[in-house]
């Protein structure tokens, strides 16, 4: 079964600062990975879809890598701002479902 | 705008009682897929329709049940409800069958506490 994990679990970070999350799976045949927003008790907002044959997808402030053969991937934020404060969750595609992680709650310290 | 919409966005319930979750997908999505996310952690999946017909089920008891209706909208209900079965319940939609590479769009969620 894949299992997706994401670390750390909380980050808390002054603004302006580049920040890095990281997201692992254990099983590297995916078609895909996402990467997804969360503010505290909203559903879950896409920000970037990178497929199998892609190793990075860039939106704005926002850059994800995917490197299947490690089963890793990261997401980059540039120049992080206080709105950027949320949880951030990535998920990899199963049969016909997506596997999660737990996240990372983002803090941004004005 | 991901054009998923779902409802009720709070809902409190008793013990014992049943309830049902609605969602519409998003225009042109024929797949919707139901998720529950307890508080801190990621969302589990429930089950999935496509095209009306239950795709796939997670680790869930037969207590949850669901519907997709010919315009592709979804219900999820859950009887005999249980204290555990608190929590934000996430409806996805996305465009299934011979598209394996597409994105999936979330609703707000319903949060439903059941006491």
């Amino acid at each position: 079964k894949q299992e997706v994990t994401q670390i750390p679990a909380a980050l808390s970070v002054p603004e302006g600062e580049n920040l890095v999350l990281n997201c692992s799976f254990t099983d590297s045949a995916i078609y895909n990975l996402q990467w997804f927003r969360q503010d505290p008790g909203k559903g879950l907002t896409s920000l970037l879809l990178i497929q199998s044959s892609q190793r990075e997808q860039t939106s704005g402030r926002l850059n994800a890598s995917l490197d299947k053969s490690s089963g890793r991937s990261t997401l980059y934020i540039a120049a992080s701002q206080p709105g950027d404060s949320a949880t951030y969750l990535c998920a990899v595609p199963g049969a016909n479902n997506l596997f999660f992680g737990t996240g990372t709650r983002l803090t941004v310290i004005p | 705008e991901t054009g998923v919409t779902q409802s009720p966005t709070h809902l409190i319930k008793t013990r014992g009682q049943q309830v049902t979750l609605r969602c519409s997908s998003q225009s042109g999505h024929n797949t919707v897929s139901w998720y529950q996310q307890a508080l801190g952690q990621g969302p589990q999946f429930i089950f999935q329709y496509y095209r009306e017909e239950e795709n796939g089920r997670g680790n869930f008891p037969p207590r949850f049940s669901g519907l997709q209706f010919p315009n592709y909208s979804s219900e999820l209900n859950v009887n005999a409800l249980e204290l555990d079965d608190s929590a934000l319940y996430l409806c996805a939609s996305s465009l299934g069958g011979e598209e394996l590479n597409t994105e999936a769009f979330f609703g707000q969620g319903t949060r439903l506490t059941v006491v």
